[in-house]
């Protein structure tokens, strides 16, 4: 069972470039999620997609997209990267509660973007 | 909007010690509180959680505490081994899509 997979798992770009990471999950999971993760800082959430189809706002968007058009996949664009983007960039999926919340996530191993 | 501040950022002990990590929230309206470990290389996994109507909650050597007057938890583990060597995450959530993350606290476990 893969899990989460994301590619690629390194990249280096240069200022103004554009890329996108894939994260595809094999668990039928109906919500996915991406982070970066900075040192000191944690995980900090980028969007999210609560279902297929759907695609929401997190905690620092700006100067990302992303899409979600199978359940399956989820993509993380960068239109012009700059080097404030360099990071790790993990995608998580996860089967909401339905209490609410996001219930367990699954994270895959992350992709390690460098922007000069 | 909901901040979530981890101590210590580095812990040190040996091996069998007991490790403990705090963590404290903002918003009083987070009722859901993860902790995911995260080893070298590998994405995080969610090792225990707790929410807000439970005090205290254990699986074998990992216990999470919570005090929400307070608005603190923290996580124990017991008989460390070197195994448990990995940064750890604590999270909060109101209950919606948003999970909230401490800046994690790298555990070194020496043998």
């Amino acid at each position: 069972n893969a899990g989460v997979t994301q590619t690629p798992k390194f990249q280096v770009l240069k200022t103004g470039q554009s890329m996108t990471l894939q994260c595809a999950q094999d668990m039928n999971h109906n919500s996915m999620y991406w982070y970066r993760q900075d040192p000191g800082m944690g995980l900090r959430l980028i969007y999210y997609s609560a279902s297929e189809g759907t695609t929401d706002k997190g905690e620092v968007p700006d100067g990302y997209n992303v899409s979600r058009l199978k359940k399956q996949n989820f993509l993380l664009g960068l239109e012009s990267a700059a080097p404030s983007q360099t990071s790790v960039y993990f995608c998580a999926s996860s089967y909401p509660r339905v209490s609410g919340g996001t219930g367990e996530l699954f994270f895959g191993e992350g992709s390690r973007l460098t922007v000069l | 909007g909901e901040n979530v501040e981890q101590h210590p950022s580095t812990l040190s002990v040996q091996e069998g010690d007991s490790a403990v990590i705090k963590c404290t929230y903002s918003d009083s309206a987070s009722n859901y509180f993860p902790w995911y470990k995260q080893e070298l290389g590998k994405g995080s996994q969610l090792i225990i959680d707790i929410r807000s109507n439970v005090g205290e909650k254990k699986d074998q050597r990992i216990a999470v505490t919570l005090n929400k007057t307070a608005k603190h938890f923290s996580l124990h583990i017991t008989e460390t081994q070197p195994e448990d060597s990995a940064v750890y995450f604590c999270a909060a959530s109101t209950g919606g899509f948003k999970t909230i993350f401490g800046a994690g606290t790298r555990l070194f476990v020496k043998a």
